[in-house]
């Protein structure tokens, strides 16, 4: 067990409906990343946080967005979805936002109808 | 452009035939190296980090290696449950402007038969 938790594990969704993933970092740790994996591409980061702010933007579509909130969780927000946009999305979390081991959740199997 | 690339996609071992995984790098100025395992449904399990080259790091059957293009992930006398995809990913500066975020390979599909 990481101690990163992911929720929900699965989400069934139509295109152009919008979703919340939710992310709970390791005790202790500040950054969390988000990414997203899918069977031709790997893994991509997508966006980094820490301490409530952003750092780091790699691969996001404007359709989609995060948050950190004061007790170090983190939301990504996926809009305007499209069936390109099934994939894992997977949450890590490090201590700080230097060259620390990422921690990563289990993930959230996004598929959409 | 940093890329990182894993040899060979896909590997069948029998249990106890000792084997390697490569992974190669052109990053510009790296400053860590990790190992992951991944199971199916699972997220990236963490094993290793190397921060420099000639670097060597152990677990159990696990031994990874760094040197200035490459690392290897050594296998000795695999067992069925050591089958996972094994990720190799790279820390560089200044990516996606922080000095944190990971860029990964494909990964090895590594399968142990008993």
């Amino acid at each position: 067990d990481s101690g990163v938790t992911q929720t929900p594990k699965h989400l069934i969704t139509a295109t152009g409906q919008r979703v919340t993933l939710r992310c709970s970092p390791r005790s202790g740790d500040l950054s969390v990343y988000w990414y997203q994996q899918s069977l031709d591409q790997g893994l991509q980061f997508l966006i980094q946080y820490y301490n409530g702010e952003e750092r780091a933007k790699g691969n996001i579509l404007e359709r989609f967005s995060a948050q950190q909130f004061p007790d170090l969780h983190s939301e990504l927000n996926l809009s305007s979805l499209e069936l390109g946009d099934s994939a894992l999305y997977f949450c890590a979390s490090s201590v700080g936002t230097g060259f620390y081991p990422q921690h990563f959740g289990d993930g959230t199997r996004l598929s959409i109808l | 452009e940093d890329q990182v690339t894993q040899s060979p996609e896909a590997l069948r071992l029998q249990e106890g035939e000792s084997s390697s995984l490569n992974c190669s790098y052109t990053v510009s100025g790296l400053r860590g190296l990790f190992w992951y395992r991944q199971d199916p449904g699972k997220g990236p399990e963490f094993l290793f980090t190397l921060y420099s080259a000639g670097e060597e790091k152990e677990k159990e059957r696990l031994k990874a290696t760094l040197t200035k293009k490459e690392s290897f992930l050594h296998i000795t006398a695999p067992k069925p449950e050591d089958s996972a995809t094994y990720l190799c990913a790279v820390q560089a500066p200044n990516y996606g402007g922080s000095q944190g975020n990971l860029i990964f390979g494909k990964g090895t599909k590594l399968s142990v038969k008993p």
